[in-house]
């Protein structure tokens, strides 16, 4: 059974940098995707980015472009979602969720992190 | 990028209910769509993946059609457990999308 957990609630100043890890086990890890999801209160979900790991190959929305690095350490088995000069507005919950290389759906989901940008 | 639009953004159903939600993507995305159903201080929960396919566990009154442009999921008798948020996301573009979302919620 895959399960994906990540790392513990953060409280980050505008203008700062954030970084989330997303820790998987059972399954293959290089045989993932591991994407970036975010909620912000009361709002939708907005996908940043993913990774492949076996390839060490990232995408990004546009959006996120040029603030957000995605990495993956395959000796751990974790993704980390690095999001740098914070604003109020990227106040939201951050979820890993797992897709494989083979097939292109969301199917396991980590816990979220809450990350609160605040001064 | 892929624009995914979801209608409608809510709606009132009574339990035993038909319940059918549209996504329209802004270019063709062939069947590579899926739904995802979220409930207050959860995950969301794949329901359907690839337009029509459910995804093991998920209760048979739950389905999905569509393809291109086009997409609908579809809850043949709604239950209890239904009222939540449901989301339509493209997974043909590398950079992957979600519609806005739509609340189903007590009539």
């Amino acid at each position: 059974q895959v399960q994906l957990v990540q790392s513990g609630a953060e409280v980050k100043k505008p203008g700062s940098a954030v970084k989330v890890s997303c820790r998987a086990s059972g399954g293959t890890f290089t045989n993932n995707v591991i994407n970036w999801v975010r909620q912000a209160p009361g709002q939708g979900l907005e996908w940043i980015g993913n990774i492949i790991p076996i390839f060490d190959t990232a995408n990004y929305a546009q959006k996120f472009q040029g603030r957000v690095t995605i990495t993956a350490d395959e000796s751990t088995s974790t993704a980390y979602m690095e999001l740098s000069s914070l604003r109020s507005e990227d106040t939201a919950l951050y979820y890993c969720a797992r897709e494989t290389r083979a097939e292109t759906y969301f199917d396991y989901w980590g816990q979220g992190t809450l990350v609160t940008v605040s001064s | 990028d892929f624009q995914m639009t979801q209608s409608p953004s809510s709606l009132s159903a009574s339990v035993g209910d038909r319940v059918t939600i549209t996504c329209r993507a802004s270019q063709t995305i062939f069947s590579y769509l899926n739904w995802y159903q979220q409930k207050p201080g959860k995950a969301p929960k794949l329901l359907i993946y690839h337009a029509s396919s459910l995804q093991s566990g998920v209760p048979s009154r739950f389905s999905g059609s569509g393809s291109g442009t086009a997409f609908t999921l579809t809850i043949s008798s709604l239950r209890p457990e239904d009222f939540a948020i449901y989301y339509c996301q493209q997974s043909y573009s590398t950079l992957r999308t979600f519609g806005q979302g739509t609340k189903v919620e007590v009539k």
